[in-house]
């Protein structure tokens, strides 16, 4: 399996564009979460998806970030209009709670770093 | 809500030698997991061991084990036979099973390996 993907890898902006990541999960899990992580905050949760379907978007700062998964094997992070403030690294993870194990273990994309200027 | 919290920012060992990285968490929750994860310098999140509350036994994986006390909060890291290539941010952290999964995570723990 090729794990999590995410991509771009790195994203350069200048302040007030329109960002968008993007995130495959493994194939098969049921579970995608993106987190967001910074020296001052460390890791937290920004939204969680099951089956597609967003659980919990607590964690989204403001009406400028907004998720979506429009199948099992998508999903973007949009922020618009960015912020200097949003620079960051994004993870994307996906997981799988079912009768195979491991469950309930979140594995994770080598992420993407944000910097808005 | 749940916390996580690591006491140690940073921690240093030698190349060979065994070192135990700190956790304590706090929950009102009787079954959850918890994991250890680990973040290279390549930023990538890897995960090292992973316990879940119901089971008493210490989870081990080679070189990594844990020493969970469930009614102390406390879940540490050892790492034995330290290698260069175990340096790196661990972080730990705690989730609820069954659906609602979010991670919550400590600080993290700076390891260096003196070779």
């Amino acid at each position: 399996d090729a794990g999590v993907i995410q991509s771009p890898r790195h994203e350069v902006t200048e302040m007030g564009q329109e960002v968008t990541l993007r995130c495959k999960p493994i194939s098969g899990h049921d579970y995608l979460f993106w987190y967001r992580q910074t020296m001052m905050r460390g890791l937290e949760l920004l939204i969680y998806f099951n089956n597609n379907v967003p659980i919990d978007d607590s964690g989204m700062p403001e009406d400028r970030f907004s998720a979506k998964m429009p199948n099992a094997s998508f999903s973007t992070l949009k922020i618009q209009p960015s912020e200097p403030r949003d620079s960051a690294v994004y993870f994307c993870a996906s997981s799988n709670y079912g009768t195979s194990a491991p469950t309930d273990t979140q594995y994770f994309g080598p992420g993407t770093r944000l910097t808005v200027l | 809500a749940q916390t996580v919290t690591q006491s140690q920012p940073e921690m240093s060992v030698q190349e060979a030698e065994t070192v135990t990285l700190s956790c304590t968490y706090d929950t009102s929750e009787s079954d959850y997991y918890l994991f250890w994860y680990k973040q290279p310098p390549s930023r990538q999140m890897i995960l090292v061991i992973r316990q879940e509350a119901y089971k008493q036994q210490n989870a081990t994986e080679n070189r990594f084990s844990v020493n969970f006390q469930k009614a102390a909060k406390s879940f540490s890291l050892k790492i034995s036979d330290s290698q260069l290539g175990d340096a790196a941010m661990y972080f730990c952290a705690y989730s609820r099973p069954q659906g609602a999964q979010k991670l919550v995570f400590g600080q993290g723990t700076r390891l260096t390996i003196n070779p």
